[in-house]
């Protein structure tokens, strides 16, 4: 079964700080993607990563992919109160559509 | 429509009851998921559909749990006997199938909140 897992759950951080989300995964996938939740929101995609060494920018956020680690990170730079919400990776099985959510990192970020 | 529909968008239901959650999916989209999120939680997934194949069921908690699509378009969320456990946020995604013209990524819905009182 494929089980997905981020770290940290929780991130709280100061504004221009950087930090670095972490979602590893256990079974062989090469597709994976980040979504954005704003409290009492939907979700929302913010990248999809489809190869081994897969690197996706935008703004202040950028994700990359490295399957053979079956790791993925989302890296915040110089992070601003805008950017505070929850974060998911969610992977997909191998050749299938079937796909798995991590538990999730709230990241607050403070002035 | 545009987007990915949910109905209703907020359930309120004595422990006991039947209740039913209806999603549309965006036009064209074969793939279609339900998750629920409890209050702080993640994404549990519930169940998947993909065209006219069999359903993947595996998530669904109990057998008071069921849902039907018919083809490629609405699906619905069935819960009978609710408990109070099943308090939660129902979202439903859709996706254009992968290794077609999409990547996979899913749209969500604006998620179904059922309280059982």
């Amino acid at each position: 079964e494929l089980k997905v897992e981020q770290n940290p759950l929780f991130l709280s951080m100061q504004e221009g700080k950087n930090y670095t989300i972490y979602c590893n995964y256990s079974t062989t996938s090469d597709r994976l993607y980040w979504y954005r939740q704003d409290p009492g929101k939907s979700l929302e995609s913010l990248f999809v990563l489809l190869s081994n060494g897969a690197v996706k920018q935008e703004g202040r956020l950028m994700a990359s992919l490295d399957t053979k680690a079956r790791l993925s990170t989302l890296h915040i730079t110089a992070a601003v109160h805008d950017l505070s919400a929850t974060y998911f990776c969610a992977v997909a099985s191998y050749n299938n559509n079937d796909m798995r959510f991590g538990a999730g990192t709230r990241l607050t970020v403070k002035p | 429509g545009a987007g990915v529909s949910q109905s209703p968008s907020n359930k309120v239901t004595e422990k006991g009851k039947d209740v039913e959650l209806r999603c549309d999916p965006i036009s064209g989209h074969t793939a279609l998921y339900w998750y629920r999120q409890r209050l702080g939680q993640g994404l549990e997934f519930l169940i998947y559909f993909q065209g006219n194949s069999a359903p993947d069921k595996s998530g669904l908690p109990s057998d008071r749990f069921s849902a039907e699509r018919t083809g490629e378009s609405v699906s619905t969320l069935t819960i009978q006997r609710t408990q109070q456990e099943d308090s939660a946020v129902y979202l439903c995604a859709s996706s254009l199938r992968w290794g077609g013209p999409g990547t996979g990524e899913l749209f969500f819905g604006e998620g179904s909140r059922l309280t059982v009182l």
